[in-house]
């Protein structure tokens, strides 16, 4: 069975940077593209950055680029959202979610951007 | 980036009858190798989405044969055959055949009557 849990979520000032985690397990993380999904409450769903299977490719939406780093550990089954200069629009729910097309989604990590 | 639009975003429906969302994108979503990825997404209440269904009328492991994918080019349906107490939720297109970045649409909020 597929397992994604993301971790590292929580209350940061504006302007300061977290660090989001996601550990798999239940299949075979090298080989699969994976992706950080977003939805701020209330609101719909945003895709954030996503990286291929060895980490050569990564792509993000405008409103993060310079600001966020996907990355990921193969030796670990664990894939990274570096999140740095945050803004109070970056409130949201973090899901990891597996492969290029979003097959499997993880419960989710709250990070919150306020003063 | 590709605009997605669903309709309605509110569905209110009686148990056991049918329903239907409409998903349109701004351009086709036929890719160069000639597949359309469109894929359609459910979060419950109080849950994180689901795939239904992905390039466009594949249903992915688990899901009832109540739901079904339909469309082309631009335009595109998600149906439930029979409503269920359990199809309460949000429903989400999302196209990922020109990105970055993939898009979603609005979302669509079904309701029982």
């Amino acid at each position: 069975e597929v397992q994604l849990v993301e971790s590292g979520g929580g209350l940061v000032q504006p302007g300061g940077s977290l660090r989001l985690s996601c550990a798999s397990s239940g299949f075979s993380f090298s080989i699969f593209w994976m992706s950080w999904v977003r939805q701020a409450p209330g609101k719909g769903l945003e895709w954030v950055a996503n990286i291929n299977e060895d980490g050569s490719v990564k792509d993000y939406v405008d409103s993060v680029k310079g600001r966020f780093t996907i990355s990921r550990d193969n030796a670990r089954n664990s894939l990274y959202l570096q999140m740095s200069s945050l803004r109070a629009e970056d409130t949201a729910v973090y899901y990891c979610a597996k492969g290029q097309w979003l097959d499997d989604w993880g419960p989710g990590t709250l990070v919150t951007v306020s003063s | 980036d590709v605009v997605m639009t669903q309709s309605p975003l509110s569905l209110p429906v009686t148990l056991g009858q049918p329903a239907s969302i409409s998903c349109r994108s701004s351009q086709s979503l036929v890719h160069s190798d000639g597949n359309t990825y469109l894929n359609w997404f459910q979060q419950r209440p109080g849950q994180s989405p689901r795939r239904l269904l992905y390039v466009v009328s594949n249903r992915d492991s688990g899901v009832p044969d109540r739901f079904s994918g339909s469309g082309s080019g631009t335009d595109f349906t998600l149906r439930i055959s029979r409503v269920e107490a359990e199809d309460v939720g949000v429903y989400y297109c999302m196209q990922a055949t020109h990105w970055p970045p993939y898009t979603f649409g609005q979302g669509t909020k079904l309701e029982i009557k």
